[in-house]
Formats: C-alpha cells, sequence, structure tokens
C-alpha cells in the first residue's frame, strides 16, 4: 500500500525560508510523478501553486518554488509571510491515472 | 476567468444516491481533462476520480471504484459524479478541478471550485 509522506507541521520565521518535502513509503519521488503543491487555508478551496515538479501556477508569486531534493519534491518558501501559514498538501501520479495526495503539513509562521 | 461551481452536496442516508455537478466557464471546457476531489471533515485532501476531455477515459480510487461513475456533459460545460451506496465514510466536501490539458492520466490541477458538502448519515 503506498502511501505519500509529508512533515505533520512545520514553523518558520517571518521572512525566513522553509522547504516541506513529499517523500513515498516506499522508493523516489522523481519527475515522473508529476509531483504538485497544493495551499489551503481553513474554510478555502485548495489553491494550486505549483505542477509537473516546478512550473508556478498562474499568480503564485516566485517565491514559492518547487524542485527534487534527493528521492522527495520539495516546496520551498522564501521571505516567508504571515499569511504563507495555512496547510500544504502534495499530490503524486502513481499510474493509470491515479493520483495520491499526502497527508498534508500545517505550516506555522511565527 | 475560470470558474468552477459545485452543487448537488446534500444529507443523504446510507445506501443512497446522490449526483453532483460542476458548472465550468471561463475555458473551453471538452479541451481540459477534470478530476473530483473530495475532503473529509477535518481531514486531508483524496483524489476520488478523473476523466479525460472527451470522456472516452475515467479513473477511480479503490475507495470510490463499483460505487461512484465519472462522466461529462461538454455540450453544457458539466462535470458530474454520480455516487451510489453511499457510506458513511464518504461523508465530505467535494471539489472539482480542472487540470491542464485534455489528458486524463498525468495532466496534473490547476484551478479548483469552492466544493460541495455531502453527508452520509441516517
Amino acid at each position: 500500500q503506498t502511501v505519500v509522506t509529508q512533515e505533520p507541521s512545520f514553523s518558520v520565521s517571518p521572512g525566513g525560508t522553509v522547504t516541506l518535502t513529499c517523500g513515498l513509503s516506499s522508493g523516489s519521488v522523481s519527475t515522473s510523478y508529476y509531483p504538485s503543491w497544493y495551499q489551503q487555508s481553513p474554510g478555502q478551496a485548495p489553491r494550486t501553486l505549483i505542477y509537473s515538479t516546478n512550473t508556478r501556477s498562474a499568480g503564485v508569486p516566485d517565491r514559492f518554488s518547487g524542485s527534487i531534493l534527493g528521492n522527495k519534491a520539495a516546496l520551498t518558501i522564501t521571505g516567508a509571510q504571515a499569511d504563507d501559514e495555512s496547510d500544504y498538501y502534495c499530490v503524486l501520479y502513481l499510474r493509470s491515472g491515479i493520483w495520491m495526495f499526502g497527508g498534508g503539513t500545517k505550516l506555522t509562521v511565527l | 476567468e475560470v470558474q468552477l461551481l459545485e452543487s448537488g452536496g446534500e444529507l443523504v442516508q446510507p445506501g443512497g444516491s446522490l449526483r453532483l455537478s460542476c458548472a465550468a466557464s471561463g475555458f473551453t471546457f471538452s479541451s481540459y481533462a477534470m478530476s473530483w476531489v473530495r475532503q473529509a471533515p477535518g481531514k486531508g485532501l483524496e483524489w476520488v476520480s478523473g476523466t479525460s476531455g472527451r470522456g472516452g477515459s475515467t479513473y477511480y480510487a479503490d475507495s470510490v471504484k463499483g460505487r461512484f461513475t465519472i462522466s461529462r456533459d461538454n455540450s453544457n460545460n458539466t462535470l458530474y459524479l454520480q455516487m451510489n451506496s453511499l457510506r458513511a465514510e464518504d461523508t465530505a466536501v467535494y471539489y472539482c478541478a480542472k487540470k491542464t490539458s485534455a489528458s486524463g492520466d498525468t495532466a496534473p490541477f490547476d484551478y479548483w471550485g469552492q466544493g460541495t458538502l455531502v453527508t452520509v448519515s441516517s
């Protein structure tokens, strides 16, 4: 049973840099998994930040970036702001049209 | 401007059926694959189902396979999710999501609707 892993929580200081990761319970994440990242604030719909590893969605500031770091996909936020405090989800393409989300990371900016 | 408006969510008894709709505007609907993603109360996102731009290819999560059916009406720019044999664990906000191309499998999601709440309870 494949599981997509994310840190449950993370904190960053205002103006700081944070890297969230997205891994697989077995195996390494590569660009072939088309990793994507979403931001969700309480009571709101998800907002697409990054797709296909490192393509920024329309209107997303360039302080959000995606990459592969080691055997995981990564979302890096530079110059963190108070309104970056949200839940962040990654999703991976597994096979045959099937996608799987990670459990999400709750990011605190303090 | 891309807009996705879900509807059809309501309270339904276990074992019952429901059909969700997602009305799309602001883009050429038939040129893009679409998906449904749900979120149980207080939980994370779960991919449910997807379909290619023309509807010829459909995909389902194991948790809903055999019970849910995704379809689309490209003449009316509407995506559907027919949900049968509903269970308490299907209780969630259901979002429709546009994909970045007509390809139903590897195309990622870019735009999301605001969601519709389905509650399965007696």
